[in-house]
């Protein structure tokens, strides 16, 4: 079935230190793919997506490209800084026919950057 | 522009008790989700709305739970009576349309059952 697996945390890095949070899915079709962010406290924000093969998203210094090949959607920073400590939740969509709007998600991803 | 709202934040019950959550779209947004969260795990969607109805309500579980949109803006859910496995965050989220248009989340309502 339709799945999305996620590197499991929590992950702690210093700051300035490069981030990398593995993301594989399995699905039919073309998905979109998502990377969602909750810092503590907040809702679900919308960090980054992709629509469509070899598309990269790109959002407050993250990236990540949609490879169809490996049905991969890594996310990745060049440079972590404390306030991005959050949790990381990668999620697909489908791309049409029934449940197209349905958002499924992986576990989730705790990031916590230490000064 | 104000994000989806959610009332309570934070609710503890007993087991058997009744408990309902509350949440406002955001202006202009047709369709409302109501997710679930256990602990440690990612948002399950629970039930959609466009405008006033459900549309989807297929992973409710009906027997206890009740959601209802009453002139296709605020959002009810219920859960009657609430069991220890009904622990976790309860998440609002709306979007302009289903389908492509992004989804807005609000803050949650985590619920204790004990």
């Amino acid at each position: 079935g339709n799945s999305v697996t996620q590197m499991e945390g929590p992950v702690t890095l210093s700051e300035e230190a490069f981030l990398t949070i593995n993301c594989t899915y399995t699905a039919t079709g073309y998905p979109s793919l998502f990377w969602y962010v909750q810092y503590p406290g907040e809702g679900l924000q919308l960090l980054l997506k992709a629509t469509k093969a070899d598309d990269k998203g790109s959002n407050k210094g993250f990236e990540a490209t949609y490879r169809k090949e490996t049905t991969s959607f890594h996310l990745e920073k060049g440079s972590v800084q404390v306030s991005d400590s959050a949790v990381y939740f990668c999620a697909f969509r489908r791309g049409s026919g029934a449940g197209s709007y349905q958002l499924t998600f992986g576990k989730g991803t705790k990031l916590s950057v230490i000064p | 522009e104000a994000g989806v709202v959610q009332s309570p934040r934070y609710k503890i019950i007993e087991k058997k008790q009744p408990v309902a959550f509350w949440c406002n779209p955001i202006s202009g947004h047709n369709t409302l989700y109501w997710y679930r969260q256990n602990l440690g795990q990612g948002p399950e969607l629970l039930i959609r709305y466009e405008n006033e109805e459900a549309v989807d309500d297929s992973q409710l579980p009906k027997d206890r739970f009740s959601a209802e949109r009453l002139k296709g803006v605020d959002s009810t859910l219920k859960i009657q009576p609430a069991e220890l496995g009904d622990s976790a965050v309860y998440l609002c989220a709306s979007s302009l349309n289903s389908g492509t248009d992004e989804q807005y989340f609000g803050p949650g309502t985590r619920l204790t059952v004990t």
